[in-house]
């Protein structure tokens, strides 16, 4: 079956503009994450959904970071006014509600010049 | 919260066993997870093991839990070079799903 998907795969961008990272679950999994991995590191937790709303956003690194999944299913992450500090890979996870395995997508390299 | 570390770096020939080790802080962790990254590909979860288990046992993997030092440990069995990858563990503190990861042990399998 289809696994967790993400667009883009790469995006390059400059210094102080906006991105949009997408992430498609699994179907009928209604709990989503979002974690960033620098390169040499694990990935770091950033905001985890159940359903439409955010259960937990205490990794999100500042306020330019925010994200959404108004409809249960697709999420989005937006990122304001990037820092080269931004540049890593963005990982998103789903989970069905009543465990906590996530599977994983492989990824948004995102590169801030 | 909850910190994970593992050694960094692990090489064996092909057809012994792997052992990577993992320690971690938080003895309440409810599971604690064992993921395999292949380069340039996601995270594969492989197996995980409840806190109230010592040992999970999954074809080639062993997965070891001794909660009273804090540390988990994966086996691989007559590793093969496929096996090469990054493996992370990880854990979540009680009452949350957020996974905290380790810093990924690298292993090289010589042929």
């Amino acid at each position: 079956g289809a696994g967790v998907s993400q667009t883009p795969s790469n995006k390059v961008t400059e210094k102080g503009k906006y991105v949009e990272l997408r992430c498609d679950p699994i179907s009928g999994h209604t709990a989503l994450y979002w974690y960033r991995q620098s390169l040499g590191q694990g990935p770091e937790f950033l905001i985890y959904f159940q359903g439409t709303g955010a259960a937990d956003d205490s990794g999100l690194p500042n306020d330019r970071f925010f994200a959404v999944r108004p409809e249960g299913s697709v999420s989005t992450l937006k990122i304001q006014r990037t820092e080269r500090g931004d540049s890593a890979v963005y990982l998103c996870a789903s989970s069905l509600v009543g465990n906590n395995e996530q599977f994983f997508g492989p990824g948004t390299r995102l590169t801030v010049l | 919260g909850e910190d994970v570390e593992q050694s960094l770096f692990l090489s064996v020939r092909e057809g012994d066993s792997s052992v990577i080790n993992c320690t971690y802080t938080d003895s309440s962790s409810t599971y604690l997870y064992w993921y395999k990254q292949e380069p340039g590909a996601g995270l594969q979860l492989l197996t995980y093991i409840f806190s109230n288990m010592d040992m999970k046992q999954d074809q080639r993997l062993t997965v070891l839990l001794n909660k009273k030092d804090k540390h988990l440990s994966l086996r691989i069995a007559d590793t093969q070079t496929g096996d090469s990858a990054i493996y992370f563990c990880a854990g979540a503190d009680t009452g949350r799903r957020a996974l905290t990861f380790g810093s990924g042990t690298r292993l090289q399998v010589q042929p």
